[in-house]
């Protein structure tokens, strides 16, 4: 089943403005990552969330998860130029096995 | 600062010949994945792999693919009759524990182009 969707697809602001980034899942799950991709490039992790856990914050990064509504979301403060690229949020489900699974991301565009 | 290294970065290959993924995953790892993300979208699971066997594999990882850490530095993806649709960027990730309280490092991807 489809496992970390998220919306929407593509985000163009101006540097400066707050992104954010949503995503759904569909089954249980023990934690809620994102990751970050440059164009061609492998994913870097950014921030993980727990079930049990509410909200994080990392830096410019917050992170809601709310276990009630299978949903997260990704909220980039006062964003920069560099922060252009694809962000993707994945979840690791508890069923014991370990199988991470990415959604669809959002491609984010950051004018300067 | 430690990291996941794959090779070869691009590699082209006629449909049907076999085709071997390399990853050096980081050395205290000890579970290691591969993925699949086809041109523009979504970043697909393969297998899981932990103490030497597969932990899980996704529908797509049928008999045409295996995986095997032959020693202890290497773990490898080999596509045994490359097929158009296996055109993709593969990364290979690892992790230091199952996932629940880390995260997924990732290599730089291999390219597959099958012609």
């Amino acid at each position: 089943s489809q496992q970390g969707e998220e919306d929407p697809q593509a985000l163009s602001i101006q540097e400066g403005e707050n992104a954010t980034m949503n995503c759904s899942y569909k089954t249980s799950i023990n934690n809620l990552q994102w990751y970050r991709q440059n164009s061609g490039r492998g994913l870097v992790h950014l921030i993980l969330i727990r079930s049990n856990e509410r909200e994080k914050h990392s830096g410019r990064l917050r992170v809601t998860l709310d276990t009630s509504k299978k949903s997260s979301s990704l909220l980039i403060t006062a964003s920069r130029a560099a922060d252009t690229a694809s962000y993707f949020c994945a979840t690791l489900r508890n069923t014991g096995g370990f199988k991470t699974i990415f959604g669809a991301g959002t491609r984010l565009f950051v004018k300067a | 600062e430690p990291e996941v290294t794959q090779t070869p970065s691009h590699q082209v290959t006629q449909m049907g010949q076999e085709v071997i993924l390399r990853c050096v995953p980081i050395s205290n790892h000890l579970y290691f994945y591969w993925y699949r993300q086809i041109l523009g979208q979504k970043v697909e699971f393969l297998v899981s792999f932990y103490n030497n066997e597969i932990s899980e594999k996704s529908e797509i990882f049928d008999d045409q693919f295996s995986v095997e850490r032959p020693d202890g530095s290497n773990f490898t993806l080999k596509i045994r009759s490359t097929k158009l649709e296996d055109s993709a960027m593969y990364f290979c990730a690892s992790s230091e524990d199952r996932g629940n309280t880390g995260e997924l490092f990732f290599g730089e991807g291999s390219r597959l182009t099958v012609l």
